[in-house]
């Protein structure tokens, strides 16, 4: 098992472009969640998913969209990026009925 | 909704030492609270965790602490290591999804 895997590791972008920082996961997980970590922050839940079909909005969902179309992939997308968007992004799954939550490596987003 | 202070923010200790890093929960339906390590540049790995209903866990050097009355929950490292040296944070889960997490502590272990 490949576990959660993300893509891309780093990117750089305009203020005003648009992207998909992708996630997947082969666990069969059916939980998976998008954070965002600041220095000094710590991590903070931006969406969700119980399971395909089904999202919600966690602490910081402003300027983030989300969808779950397959258990599998879970993509956060960005409008129209600004620089407050500067962060690490890691991708997180859990099974059902588990607590134990795993992580992706995480993208690195710089927003000039 | 859930909020989640940890303390402090950095600490410092000798080698062979003792660490203890604290963290406080503000919603009291809260019933799992996990406690993850980051080394520089990596993701978040779990160490422990510790539902409502217990309240000490132990894993070798490790242990977490709850108290649900003052809504408090505590991690113990004894015998620390060089590679103990990391980021440690502290989350509460409140809702279906929504794990909350501290603002983390740098651990700094010394030879």
């Amino acid at each position: 098992n490949a576990g959660v895997t993300q893509t891309p590791k780093f990117q750089v972008l305009k203020t005003g472009q648009s992207m998909t920082l992708q996630c997947a996961q082969d666990m069969n997980h059916e939980y998976m969640s998008w954070y965002r970590q600041d220095p000094g922050m710590g991590l903070r839940l931006i969406h969700y998913s119980v399971g395909a079909g089904i999202t919600d909005q966690g602490e910081v969902p402003n300027g983030y969209n989300v969808s779950r179309s397959t258990t599998e992939d879970f993509p956060l997308r960005l409008l129209s990026a600004a620089p407050s968007q500067t962060s690490v992004y890691f991708c997180a799954s859990r099974k059902g009925g588990r607590e134990t939550q795993y992580f992706g490596p995480g993208t690195r987003l710089l927003v000039l | 909704g859930e909020n989640v202070e940890q303390h402090p923010s950095t600490l410092s200790v000798q080698e062979g030492d003792s660490a203890v890093i604290k963290c406080t929960y503000s919603d009291s339906a809260s019933n799992y609270f996990p406690w993850y390590k980051q080394e520089l540049g990596k993701r978040p790995q779990l160490i422990i965790d510790i539902r409502s209903n217990v309240g000490e866990k132990k894993d070798q050097r490790i242990a977490v602490t709850l108290n649900k009355t003052a809504k408090h929950f505590s991690l113990h490292i004894t015998e620390t290591q060089p590679e103990d040296s990391a980021v440690y944070f502290c989350a509460a889960k409140a809702g279906t999804d929504k794990l909350i997490f501290g603002t983390g502590t740098r651990l700094q272990v010394f030879p």
